[in-house]
């Protein structure tokens, strides 16, 4: 195990509704990426947060944003659900430190938008 | 921008035989490769990777995977697998050598039958 969890580990929104997903980084890291992989692909990046920054973006558009809190977990905040934000979202935590940081990636919350 | 392809969707394969799961990737830039292992209602688990230095890299589970610049390929093979290597396998490239966003494949289902 990882030691990254999230939670909830399922979760069922209609489409036009709001959702927060959450993520517990592995103990001393400082960076979590989040992941959206739809049934059947590959996990695409969304965005990065270090040390409550935002570090990176991948191509979502604005409705999907982020957090990161003092003690480096994070949200992942999606507006205005749609039916293709059904998918599986992954974080995936880091210690950056420049040189080779390894991702550790959490189980994931599945998403179902009705 | 970078990609990568994998060339099969599914691999079933009979248990005690070889296995090779084919990865190409395209990149302007200088990569690095990762091979990773998806089990059913599981997080990503790193499998294997390309930094630098020997092309050809190993996991501790009998997989090994060989760096082809030329070919822009990073093939993933084990001589004998078991029953227990059933799983989602991603092949991935990015920028950098640490938690830089990771692009990936689609991913292939390795079946191994008894």
């Amino acid at each position: 195990e990882t030691g990254v969890t999230q939670s909830p580990t399922h979760l069922i929104k209609t489409r036009g509704q709001q959702v927060t997903l959450r993520c517990s980084s592995q103990s001393g890291h400082n960076t979590v990426s989040w992941y959206q992989q739809a049934l059947g692909q590959g996990p695409q990046f969304i965005f990065q947060y270090y040390r409550e920054e935002e570090n990176g973006r991948g191509n979502f558009p604005p409705r999907f944003s982020g957090l990161q809190f003092p003690n480096y977990s994070s949200e992942l905040n999606v507006n205005a659900l749609e039916l293709d934000d059904s998918a599986l979202y992954l974080c995936a935590s880091s210690l950056s430190a420049g040189g080779t940081a390894r991702q550790y990636f959490g189980p994931g919350t599945r998403l179902t938008v009705l | 921008a970078q990609s990568v392809t994998q060339l099969d969707s599914q691999v079933p394969v009979f248990e005690e035989a070889p296995v090779e799961l084919r990865c190409n990737y395209s990149s302007s830039v200088s990569v690095y490769l990762f091979w990773y292992v998806q089990y059913p209602n599981q997080g990503l688990q790193l499998l294997l990777k390309y930094l630098s230095g020997s092309t050809l890299v190993e996991s501790i589970n009998g997989f090994e995977a060989e760096f082809n610049k030329s070919q822009t390929s990073f093939h993933l093979r084990k001589p004998s697998v078991h029953i227990s290597d059933t799983a989602e396998y991603f092949c991935a490239v990015s920028e950098g050598p640490g938690d830089t966003p990771l692009v990936f494949g689609k991913g292939t289902r390795l079946s191994v039958i008894a």
